[in-house]
């Protein structure tokens, strides 16, 4: 069982909508990550928060919006997606903001855009 | 040239065989190594990381060189339940983010 949790699990959306993923986890841990993943690649990075403040943003278009409301919550605010946007994209988290420890991925949230 | 580079395989192997990958990093100010597994549709999972003196987790064994900046993965009497895809991973000093490489798929034959 993952320790990072995501919801939800799966999400078909048309371009026009507005929706939010959500990612929680209770570890302690102090830096939380958004990445994208298309099929046969491997992740790429989105944003990154360490103690609740955008530390990274990957020059991600304006459509995808992150929010940190606390230390154990990532949301990622959707509006206006492409087709292109449709990947699954996975939370994850570790202690601190650093190279030196390994990150912790949710099972990811697969969206669709219609 | 990509900075971590991976076979990407696929790498068909007969269950209970040893089989080994390896990857290459281009910067050699790169100062932790990881190898994850990712799982058809699931997400990566930490497999191990890599210390200077090599390690070893049971039928797993990580070795970093750092002379040939390379890092090997070896697995052991290979279960059917190690099929996946293996990601290195490897972070630089002074900067947070992962650097991925493209992953080797491995199917473990019966």
């Amino acid at each position: 069982d993952t320790e990072v949790t995501q919801t939800p699990k799966h999400l078909v959306m048309g371009m026009t909508n507005k929706k939010s993923l959500k990612c929680e986890q209770h570890m302690g841990h102090r830096a939380m990550y958004w990445y994208k993943q298309k099929a046969k690649k491997p992740p790429e990075l989105m944003f990154v928060y360490s103690y609740e403040k955008l530390s990274i943003n990957e020059s991600v278009p304006s459509r995808f919006s992150p929010e940190c409301p606390n230390s154990s919550l990532l949301n990622l605010h959707l509006h206006a997606l492409q087709p292109e946007d449709s990947a699954l994209y996975l939370c994850a988290s570790s202690h601190q903001l650093t190279g030196r420890q390994p990150q912790h991925f949710g099972d990811g949230t697969r969206l669709s855009i219609l | 040239r990509k900075e971590v580079e991976q076979d990407p395989g696929p790498f068909n192997v007969p269950e209970g065989a040893t089989v080994a990958f390896n990857c290459t990093y281009s910067n050699s100010a790169s100062q932790s190594f990881f190898w994850y597994r990712q799982d058809c549709r699931k997400e990566p999972k930490l497999l191990m990381s890599v210390y200077s003196s090599g390690n070893e987790d049971g039928r797993f064994t990580a070795q970093l060189n750092r002379a040939s900046q390379y890092i090997s993965l070896l697995i052991r009497d290979s279960k059917l339940s190690d099929s996946a895809t293996y990601l290195c991973v490897v972070t630089s000093f002074g900067n947070e983010k992962l650097t991925f490489g493209t992953g080797t798929r491995l199917t473990i034959i019966p």
